[in-house]
């Protein structure tokens, strides 16, 4: 099956500085999506990329899906401690039967102030 | 905003017993899905559901598992004969579409399994 990697596994950060997680995949995606998981809760959506080389923002925020469609990073500015969690991307896959979403390993970020 | 919502957020049972999870997906999404979490590690896929019937399901899923929408509202998954290798976190999660679209996934926050 189709899988998805991250690195890095666990990242910790002095509060202020700046975090990227990165995804990849040895094979072409059609879209992927990012997610973040708040210690002891559930995966929330943050967004989707379908497009080659797009990017996009939210605050503080940076999504990269690159050119070949084969990996994507998210990248925090100015990190807070609200920030903690652990990030995953995850991609649809689109069988003959029905969908799946699939995780990948997901990075720790740990934030100290 | 809409939720996900699970019932119980934590169930404990023995080894060999039944265990039924309940989810009340978002009232105008269309695809319904079952995820698990072992502790520490990534989010995995068990089963997609829409139309009724399983669209999608993993190798986890197997004849110990399954899953119905009894009546239009609540989406169950049954453990038959639980495993002390059961115990996970087991997500719910709905989506108006296949893909998620713009909206991604939406999950609820959970059930906690822990198999004695």
């Amino acid at each position: 099956g189709q899988q998805v990697m991250q690195i890095p596994q666990y990242q910790h950060v002095q509060e202020g500085e700046d975090f990227t997680t990165y995804c990849n995949s040895s094979t072409t995606l059609s879209n992927i999506q990012w997610y973040k998981q708040r210690p002891g809760g559930h995966p929330v959506f943050l967004i989707q990329l379908v497009k080659s080389g797009e990017v996009k923002k939210q605050k503080r925020l940076t999504f990269q899906f690159g050119e070949a469609k084969k990996n994507s990073s998210l990248h925090i500015t100015a990190t807070q401690t609200t920030d903690v969690g652990t990030y995953f991307c995850a991609v649809v896959i689109l069988t003959g039967g029905g969908n799946k979403l699939t995780f990948g390993t997901g990075t720790q970020l740990k934030v100290e102030l | 905003e809409p939720e996900v919502t699970q019932t119980p957020s934590h169930q404990v049972t023995q080894m060999g017993q039944e265990v039924i999870l309940r989810c009340v997906p978002i009232s105008n999404h269309l695809y319904f899905y079952w995820y698990r979490q072992i502790l520490g590690q990534k989010v995995e896929f068990l089963v997609s559901f829409y139309n009724n019937e399983i669209s999608e399901k993993s190798e986890i899923f197997d004849d110990q598992f399954s899953v119905e929408r009894p009546d239009g509202s609540n989406f169950t998954l049954k453990i038959r004969s639980t495993k002390l290798e059961d115990s996970a976190m087991y997500f719910c999660a709905s989506s108006p579409r296949g893909r998620g679209g713009a909206s991604g996934y939406t999950f609820g926050s959970g059930t906690r399994l822990t198999v004695v």
